[in-house]
């Protein structure tokens, strides 16, 4: 089974800033990688997927990440972010042979002006 | 824009007693998938359905824990008694077809058990 791990459960940064998420995962065969953003009181919305092709992807609200199979990591990037962008962030991960989203414990993004 | 609606948001019950929560996919989603997510944590699966019927409940505790989706469209997760460890939040998602399809998230029901 495949698992995840985000290594930063907090992450304050200042308006306009970059932030970047890190994620990494374990499993033994091809994985499909996700990351999704949970506001206050509210459900997760997809922010982008990996599932083939390029390892850059570009996702909503300027987000973008890179799946490096070397280092089994997916981290996550925005290079200025907005007051509007604090939330809970979560990497999630599944495979050919799990199919099941298994999803990282989240990392809190404050950001402060 | 087409959403998953769950009801209620909120629910306080106490231990012993039943609660039981809504979920309507976005129509023409075949699958249907409940988690539970504890404070702190990642959502966790709970139940899976394709169309009305189960393909993975093996995370559900099935002693006090049941789920159904009889007509292959809207689903009903039921505690029955609830215990105090099962306060946490329960998410309803779908997606069209298979794995890789995008999950669309409901709000949530926010449960805690007195």
């Amino acid at each position: 089974a495949q698992s995840v791990t985000q290594l930063d459960s907090q992450v304050p940064v200042f308006e306009e800033a970059p932030v970047e998420l890190r994620c990494n995962y374990s499993s033994s065969v091809s994985v499909y990688l996700f990351w999704y953003v949970q506001y206050p009181n509210q459900g997760l919305q997809l922010l982008l997927k990996y599932l083939s092709g390029s390892t850059l992807v570009k996702g909503i609200n300027g987000f973008e990440a890179e799946f490096n199979k070397s280092q089994t990591s997916f981290h996550l990037r925005k290079p200025s972010v907005h007051i509007s962008d604090t939330a809970e962030y979560f990497c999630a991960v599944s495979s050919s042979n799990d199919y099941k989203l298994s999803f990282g414990a989240g990392t809190t993004v404050t950001v402060r002006a | 824009e087409a959403e998953v609606a769950q009801s209620p948001r909120y629910k306080i019950t106490e231990k012993s007693q039943a609660v039981a929560f809504w979920c309507d996919p976005i129509s023409g989603h075949a699958t249907l998938y409940w988690y539970r997510q504890i404070l702190g944590q990642g959502p966790e699966l709970l139940v899976q359905f394709q169309d009305e019927s189960v393909v993975d409940d093996s995370q559900l505790p099935k002693d006090r824990f049941s789920a159904e989706r009889l007509k292959g469209v809207d689903s009903t997760l039921k505690i029955q008694p609830a215990e105090l460890g099962d306060s946490a939040m329960y998410l309803c998602a779908s997606s069209l077809y298979s794995y890789t399809d995008t999950q669309y998230f409901g709000p949530g029901t926010r449960l805690t058990v007195l």
